[in-house]
């Protein structure tokens, strides 16, 4: 079984870094094809795609956010963490970690989704 | 960046009939588009991936068309637990984006 779980702090102050935690179960980063994405939704907002780091290293950002953000991996562990630099209010969201599975390297859609986890910026 | 654009903003549906909703891409994604359901307090799931192709365990009465900038999903017979928020997402490009989202509410 698949499973994802996002950790973190709840609250964070204007100009901090955020640092999230996913912690996985069922697959492993390092196989073939695997890729974890970082996804948040403001509250009442749609879906933004922040990040993904893939099976071999490879690692894409929003375009957007690109400056602000890291993610890496320990595949030991099965966790892929992701940090954002700067926060402000506007970053108040959930943030979501999902698995994406692409045997043939073409479908990069997120098939198994972790909870989410909320994080509120503020002084 | 490929902007993905949903409509209706909010279909009303009553139950047992059909819903259709749409998306549009700003430029053609050829068939690599997803449909997303959340409800209220929930994680997305993934409904459909490839344009058409149903994710595991997902109820046959969700399919999916389109190709290359206009796709619709198709909800027949809506079933209470159907009543929820719907995302495409084109992944033919990075960063994949999602459109805005349908709400299907009951009428």
């Amino acid at each position: 079984q698949v499973t994802l779980t996002e950790s973190g702090p709840a609250l964070v102050k204007p100009t901090q870094t955020l640092t999230l935690t996913c912690t996985f179960t069922g697959f492993s980063l390092s196989t073939r094809g695997m890729c974890v994405s970082w996804i948040r939704q403001p509250p009442g907002k749609a879906l933004e795609w922040l990040a993904r780091i893939d099976w071999d290293d490879e690692i894409y950002y929003s375009t957007s956010l690109k400056t602000r953000l890291t993610v890496s991996k320990d595949t030991s562990k099965n966790q892929v963490v992701l940090t954002m630099t700067t926060m402000d209010p506007l970053d108040t969201a959930t943030y979501y970690c999902a698995r994406i599975s692409t045997g043939d390297l073409t479908g990069f859609y997120m098939d198994v989704w972790g909870k989410g986890t909320t994080v509120t910026v503020s002084s | 960046e490929i902007v993905m654009t949903q409509s209706p903003a909010t279909l009303s549906v009553s139950p047992g009939e059909r819903a259709t909703l749409s998306c549009r891409a700003s430029q053609s994604v050829s068939t690599n588009l997803a449909w997303y359901q959340q409800k209220p307090g929930q994680a997305p799931r993934l409904l459909i991936h490839s344009t058409s192709r149903r994710a595991s365990g997902i109820p046959a009465r969700f399919s999916g068309s389109g190709s290359g900038t206009e796709f619709t999903l198709t909800i027949d017979s809506l079933q209470s637990e159907d009543f929820a928020v719907y995302y495409c997402q084109q992944y033919n490009y990075w960063p994949g984006t999602f459109g805005q989202g349908t709400k299907v509410e009951i009428k």
